[in-house]
Parts: structure tokens; C-alpha cells; sequence
């Protein structure tokens, strides 16, 4: 079965642009989470979706959006991209489900930097 | 606000020697669990523990819940270069609406 998979792995924007990293869950799995990590700490909580609503946000302005497709896959769109943008961008996928709802998949993440 | 702090920060051994890692809150956590990452990819879930008080061993490595759900300990006896890596502890809140992460803890275990 496949894993997580995220795309791109890897880009390269310039400040103010806008960019869209891409997931798609494991199958059967309904909830997908991203994350930010910056070299060095752990993963930051970006959003949770489930069922293709939003069902967690963290502490990220509204430059930060994401949504989830009927298919289960998930969008995350940055706008006016900033220098401390530059980040590795974790999707992650998980069952939601009590006792496992901490069990997260992850893809191997989108390396974004920010010229 | 939940969070979760790890200690240490950074940690280098030598093949064979044992080592412990701590994850503390000031919060309780449905559950909680341990990731491993390696450069350049996504973690990877080690283990999930649910119970107060409740112990997991998986080979070598061995975690413990705290009672009141608070804290995690992790311990690796006899320490191989396979094991390096930075070590991620989570937990998940009682809504189930997201999962944070410790800081990690790297490890460095040098042949």
C-alpha cells in the first residue's frame, strides 16, 4: 500500500510569491494534518482536516490556508511568502480514532525555501 | 496552551552504552507518542502509549507514561549507530483536534 506522498519535494520561491504543496493520505485514512518544521526543532501544528472540514488550527497567520478535497487529499497554500517561511512541510495522515488519534503518518515532506 | 518540552536537547554516546530521553507537560494528554526522524524525511511512529503508569518495549527501546499522563520516558539499552536520529515525542489533545510535538531529542551514537 502507499504511503503518504507530498509534492513538491523540493522548490525554491522568492518573497511575496505564493506557493501549494500538495498531499494525498493513506488509503482509507480521512484525516490529514500539516506541519512546519524548521531544521533543528520539532514539527509546529499548522491545521488538522477531517471529513473535509478544518478541525484544528495552530498558531499561523492567515497568510496560512489548506482545505481537503472529497477524495481525502489536501491543499496547503501559503500566500506572500516570507524569509522565515522556509521550511520543511509535513503532511501527515491518521485514522482519528480514540486511543490512535495520535498516531500520525507522514509523507517526507516539502522542502520550501525562500529567496 | 499545551506543550511539550524534551530533554536533552542533544545527546552523543558511544555503541553500547544505555541512554534515557524525557518528555514533560504541564498538561495531560490523551496520549501520547514517540516518533523517530532521520535527515531529510518525515517521523516515524514508535510507539503509542495510552495508559497511566503503562510500559512498552519494542527491542531494545523501552517507554514509560507517567502516571498522571503528563511525561514520557524513553530508554534505549546497548546504544547502536542505527539508532541516531532525532527523537520526537506527541501527544494528542482530548478533542483529537491536533497533535503537537516535543522539541526532539538528537542523538548521536558514534561507533
Amino acid at each position: 500500500d502507499a504511503g503518504v506522498t507530498q509534492s513538491p519535494t523540493h522548490l525554491i520561491k522568492t518573497r511575496g510569491q505564493h506557493v501549494t504543496l500538495r498531499c494525498s493520505p493513506i488509503s482509507g485514512h480521512k484525516s490529514v494534518s500539516w506541519y512546519q518544521q524548521v531544521l533543528g526543532q520539532g514539527p509546529q501544528f499548522i491545521f488538522q482536516y477531517y471529513e473535509k472540514e478544518e478541525r484544528g488550527r495552530g498558531n499561523f497567520p492567515d497568510r496560512f490556508s489548506a482545505r481537503q478535497f472529497p477524495n481525502y487529499s489536501s491543499e496547503l497554500n501559503v500566500n506572500a511568502l516570507l524569509l522565515g517561511d522556509s521550511a520543511l512541510y509535513l503532511c501527515a495522515s491518521s485514522l482519528l480514532a480514540s486511543g490512535v488519534a495520535g498516531e500520525l503518518f507522514f509523507g517526507e515532506g516539502s522542502r520550501l525555501t525562500v529567496l | 496552551t499545551q506543550l511539550l518540552e524534551q530533554s536533552p536537547q542533544f545527546l552523543s554516546i558511544q555503541e553500547g552504552e544505555n541512554l534515557t530521553v524525557y518528555c514533560n507537560s504541564s498538561s495531560v494528554f490523551s496520549s501520547l507518542q514517540w516518533y523517530r526522524q532521520e535527515p531529510g524525511e518525515g517521523p516515524v511512529l514508535l510507539v503509542t502509549v495510552v495508559t497511566g503508569g503503562e510500559v512498552k518495549k519494542l527491542k531494545r527501546l523501552t517507554f514509560q507514561f507517567g502516571d498522571a499522563r503528563k511525561d514520557s520516558s524513553l530508554h534505549i539499552t546497548a546504544a547502536q549507530p542505527g539508532d541516531t536520529g532525532l527523537y520526537l515525542c506527541a501527544g494528542a489533545s482530548a478533542s483529537y483536534d491536533k497533535v503537537i510535538f516535543g522539541p526532539g531529542t538528537s542523538l548521536s551514537v558514534i561507533p
